[in-house]
């Protein structure tokens, strides 16, 4: 079993829809828990960064962590076809060293 | 947010030759560097983890010989594939981190093609 599963996709929504990307993990030393967006042959961008349980917004985005199912979202409000990247989530333990753990990445298609 | 560097973007090589690939923190000292590997419609593979001055740190099946890392100065790290073969051919990203900080920057990415 994969320490982090992320459904690989490819999703496909209307513009304007709003968009669930998910995680589910199984090591409950994460504590750190990251949404980078990747458009296709270039490196990762990071978009929403948050610790432990609960909410955190930034204009059309929203992550959401619940550490007792340790499960993970990312909604993209208000989708545009600029969206259309790869979703990739990360996850890490406490401490300097401690490395990431990416899920597979969430291929997302908004279209017009 | 701070910017990370690759070069070259990408690349063709014959089997058997080495290729370096470069990877520069711009505006930001990166005392921690970052090599992943991804392959098609897979996600990133921590392939080892530099600190300036030091030795590299690899993953497990990692090759270390295989895969050189210099981290010499606080801005440049680079990665050298030495005597490639075609299952090396994959998308290689680095990845920067300052002291004291928590978040990784990204590059852009180097594609590999090994014929």
């Amino acid at each position: 079993q994969k320490e982090v599963e992320q459904d690989p996709g490819p999703l496909s929504v209307p513009e304007g829809a709003i968009v669930s990307l998910n995680c589910t993990y199984s090591n409950s030393a994460f504590q750190y828990f990251m949404w980078y967006r990747q458009y296709s042959r270039k490196g990762p961008e990071l978009l929403m960064y948050t610790y432990s349980s609960g909410n955190k917004e930034d204009g059309r985005f929203t992550a959401q962590v619940d550490k007792s199912s340790k499960y993970i979202s990312l909604f993209i409000r208000d989708s545009q076809p600029s969206d259309s990247a790869t979703y990739l989530c990360a996850m890490k333990g406490t401490g300097g060293g401690n490395k990431l753990t990416f899920g597979t990445g969430t291929q997302l298609k908004v279209e017009l | 947010g701070a910017v990370v560097s690759q070069h070259p973007s990408w690349v063709i090589c014959k089997s058997g030759t080495s290729v370096k690939i470069e990877c520069r923190s711009l505006d930001f000292q990166a005392t921690t560097m970052f090599w992943y590997r991804q392959f098609p419609k897979q996600s990133l593979m921590l392939m080892a983890t530099s600190n300036e001055g030091s030795k590299a740190t690899y993953e497990q099946g990692v090759e270390k010989d295989k895969f050189l890392i210099n981290h010499a100065s606080l801005t440049l790290s680079t990665l050298t594939v030495t005597s490639a073969h075609p299952e090396d051919s994959s998308f290689y990203i680095c990845s920067g981190r300052g002291l004291g900080t928590d978040t990784q920057y990204f590059g852009p990415g180097t594609r590999l093609t090994v014929l």
